[in-house]
This record gives C-alpha cells, structure tokens and sequence, in this order.
C-alpha cells in the first residue's frame, strides 16, 4: 500500500531534549515536505527536499533541522525544543513538480508533539 | 509575501443545502491552486487542483471549485452538502517552482441533519 509513514505518532518531552520525528515514504517520490499545523493557522511548511542531499527552507524553519541522505526518509529533528513547538506536525511526500504540472501531496497520519 | 485567506473560520449547513467556501491567496504571478479536506484526527486529502485551462475544476466527492484571475479567488462549492463532508476544508497555493506551499488558516465545516 502506497503511504507516507511518521514516527512517533504522539510524543510528550521537555524543554532542550533533542528529539526526531522520522518519516518515510514508499512511493519512490522525489519530493518530500514537512509542515506544522496550529490551530488558526493552517499548515506552514517548515522544510522540503526535492531529492537526496537537496533540502530548502520552508516558511517556519527556525528551530529545526531535516536531513535527506535516503530518497525514502525525510526526518525532522529539533535540537532543543521548546513550549512554542507543540504542534501538530505532517510529513507529505510527490513526485517531483514539472512547469506545468504538479502531483499530488500525499500526507502522513501526523505526530503530536508537546514540550514541556 | 505570498498569502492564502479563508474568511469564514466556521460554517454550518444544513445536509442536502448547497456549500460555498471563500479562498483568496495573494501571488504576483498564477499560483497552483489546491483544495485539501481533513477530517477529525485524519491527515490531508487533495480535493482537486488548479494552474491552468478551464477556470472551473471538478474534484474527488462532488466538490469543484473556480479560479477567478480578476478577484484572486479559488472558491469551492459543492451542490448538495453530505453529513459525511463534515471537516474543515484547507485552500492552498503552490510557488516558486510549485516547490512552497502556502496554506489557509481553514474553514470548519458543520452540517445539520
């Protein structure tokens, strides 16, 4: 079954303990994204990766860092988190976007993360 | 800066009544436009998809939504609202390279038996 898998679906920590939230796709797709949803702000993408060792900034990419050294893993790592990063966090993941055309996000189930 | 507005935080149907979401996004040039639904505890389903040709777009569920240039609005509409479309609804844009995505803060939908 073609899906976008995240790792840990809940997670509750402490300030400045270094967590990663893995996420892997099986659908071979080149471009893989991250993004946080708050309540009242929708979805902000935090980083994206077009292929292996090709990561960008997103629009909400302080505090965190992604690595891409596999085409099917795309994990989101905060060094120290802190209280302002409890949020709802997606993975999604498509094929890479032509000039004209633009496949479809498939999203993961999500991971909720609190710091305390 | 690239923006996506959804005006309405909150609306509430009535089952077989027609629906209308707003979406406004603000880009220089045409964005990629999307539609996504999510129900409760769910992730992000694509609804449909707009960037060029006819200006009215038929998605997955009944849903289609209408790209207006002169009004920078992408509305979605569908004719006779089921119980079952009860989510909250998520407009976005896509840009530079379609590689960026901008998100609306989403309109949760209600529907009245």
């Amino acid at each position: 079954e073609a899906q976008v898998t995240q790792n840990p679906r809940y997670l509750i920590t402490v300030t400045g303990k270094k967590l990663t939230v893995t996420c892997s796709q099986n659908m071979n797709h080149e471009y893989m994204s991250w993004y946080r949803q708050d309540p009242g702000l929708g979805l902000r993408q935090i980083y994206y990766s077009m292929n292996v060792e090709v990561t960008d900034k997103g629009d909400v990419p302080e505090g965190y860092k992604v690595s891409r050294k596999e085409k099917r893993n795309f994990p989101l790592i905060l060094e120290s988190p802190s209280p302002n990063q409890t949020s709802l966090y997606f993975c999604a993941s498509s094929s890479l976007p032509t000039l004209t055309e633009r496949g479809e996000q498939f999203f993961g189930p999500g991971t909720r993360l609190t710091v305390l | 800066a690239q923006s996506v507005t959804q005006p309405d935080i909150h609306i509430t149907v009535s089952e077989g009544a027609s629906l209308e979401l707003r979406c406004n996004y603000s880009y220089g040039a045409t964005p990629y436009l999307f539609w996504y639904v999510q129900s409760p505890g769910q992730g992000l389903q694509l609804l449909l998809k707009y960037f060029s040709g006819d200006t009215l777009v038929q998605g997955i569920k009944g849903f289609e939504a209408e790209f207006k240039r002169s009004q920078s609005s992408f509305n979605l509409r569908k004719p006779s609202v089921h119980w079952s479309d009860a989510a909250e609804y998520f407009c976005a844009v896509g840009v530079y390279n379609f590689n960026k995505f901008y998100f609306g803060s989403g309109t949760k939908l209600n529907v009245k038996p």
